[in-house]
């Protein structure tokens, strides 16, 4: 089946630790994002890229980096900066274009220790 | 003021009503619209898509489009209990990224 995995699916970070989040998808997609999910503020985006070899900046990426070097991953590093990480993460991938949907994962839940 | 505006809810109804979820938005330049269902704990799942204004059905789901309002509504005809998530509303196509613009969500309840 087609889809997008993260992992892991709940994931605990010391303070000053960085941590990396796996997102993957054999949906064959161009472009994948990361938001992160707060209660009561909906999804907000963090990082998202095109193409392989780019990406963007999303609207809170203070904090975060991410790469795209291979179509079917797009790896998010939470860094010691970003001192207020715990979220709920979510990946999501669509096909190339403006007029395209957005598919999730099943999320990565980020908990500081 | 935020872009998409979404009523967090919890809208609590009896098994079988129908229900209507609504957004409001500012932005003029949104030319598709989604609704989008999640569960707790997962991620989102794409219910409905439409592109500019008008009304698309999908078995009991009917999303509705009205650009003049800058207003979109999602219906649920039969609910159920398993309809009971949190609803999210997503706008896009408003530059040449690929962005979305994601309402906060609508927690619905269906109460057997």
């Amino acid at each position: 089946d087609g889809g997008i995995t993260q992992s892991p699916k709940y994931l605990f970070r010391k303070e000053g630790q960085n941590v990396t989040l796996s997102c993957e998808q054999n949906l064959n997609h161009d472009a994948m994002y990361w938001y992160r999910q707060d209660p009561g503020q909906g999804l907000r985006l963090i990082y998202y890229s095109q193409i392989v070899n780019d990406f963007q900046k999303g609207d809170i990426a203070e904090g975060y980096s991410v790469s795209r070097e291979k179509k079917e991953s797009f790896p998010l590093t939470v860094t010691s900066a970003q001192k207020n990480p715990t979220a709920f993460y979510l990946c999501a991938s669509s096909r190339g274009g403006t007029n395209q949907p957005q598919h999730f994962g099943d999320g990565t839940r980020l908990s500081i220790l | 003021q935020k872009e998409v505006e979404q009523d967090p809810g919890p809208l609590s109804v009896p098994e079988g009503a129908i229900v209507s979820l609504n957004c409001t938005y500012s932005n003029s330049a949104f030319q598709y619209f989604m609704w989008y269902r999640q569960y707790s704990r997962k991620g989102p799942e794409l219910l409905m898509y439409t592109y500019s204004s008008g009304n698309k059905e999908d078995g009991r789901f009917t999303a509705q489009v009205d650009k003049s309002s800058k207003y979109i509504s999602l219906f649920i005809r039969d609910s159920q209990p398993s309809d009971s998530a949190t609803y999210l509303c997503a706008m896009g196509g408003f530059d040449s990224s690929y962005k979305l613009i994601f309402g906060s969500g609508t927690r619905l309840l269906v109460r057997p």
